[in-house]
């Protein structure tokens, strides 16, 4: 069965880097548009990027532009987001979603808390 | 960027009622619009994909409609497990965007 697992959240301080992966099991990245979609305490949804089946689509929320980079391995099947320069308002839970239109399948998230 | 508003932002109902829930978006998004079930600490779960198509696995009491800018989550004759936060999005341009979510509680 279709299985997301995002790791690598964490307590970063501001300034810094931390990278996110999402583990898919049950597909193939490579016939899949992944998305990356977090949530912040007690709010709602913000999608931040997506990347293509073939990875040559890209795209960003400007939220995120010029500091988040989205990238998959799909050998690995394995979609990451290297995060940098981060400010205490990428605080958020992190999700991965599967496909480009509806969302058939999220990962539970991963924390990433940015505070000194 | 598309905004999405739904209504109401909270809904306290009893058990068995009808819920009606609705997101309008701020220009004509077609038929790209789906819906989300998220529980507390829990990710959010497909409901209802494209206005109205349903989803495997999801209950029959759960349906969708709507076109252009306006669209409505109808929840038939709800249940005590149907207590979450429930999200519009919309595929149609980027960014990709949710509504700000409706509380739905049972009372």
């Amino acid at each position: 069965q279709v299985q997301l697992v995002e790791s690598g959240g964490g307590l970063v301080k501001p300034g810094g880097s931390l990278r996110l992966s999402c583990a898919a099991s049950g597909f193939s990245l490579s016939d899949y548009y992944m998305n990356w979609i977090r949530q912040a305490p007690g709010k709602g949804l913000e999608w931040i990027s997506y990347i293509s089946s073939s990875s040559t689509y890209i795209k960003y929320a400007d939220s995120v532009k010029g500091r988040f980079t989205i990238s998959k391995d799909n050998a690995e099947n394995s979609l990451y987001l290297q995060m940098n320069n981060l400010r205490a308002e990428d605080t958020a839970v992190y999700y991965c979603a599967r496909n480009l239109g509806d969302f058939d399948y999220w990962g539970q998230g991963t924390l990433v808390t940015v505070s000194s | 960027e598309i905004m999405l508003t739904q209504s109401p932002d909270f809904h306290s109902v009893t058990p068995k009622e009808k819920v009606t829930i609705t997101c309008r978006a701020s220009q004509n998004i077609g038929g790209n619009l789906h819906w989300y079930q998220q529980k507390p600490d829990q990710s959010p779960k497909l409901l209802i994909k494209f206005v109205s198509q349903s989803i495997s696995g999801v209950p029959s009491r759960f349906s969708g409609s709507g076109s252009g800018t306006d669209f409505t989550l109808t929840i038939n004759s709800l249940e005590a497990e149907d207590a979450a936060t429930y999200y519009c999005h919309q595929s149609s341009g980027l960014p990709r965007t949710f509504g700000q979510g409706t509380k739905v509680e049972i009372k």
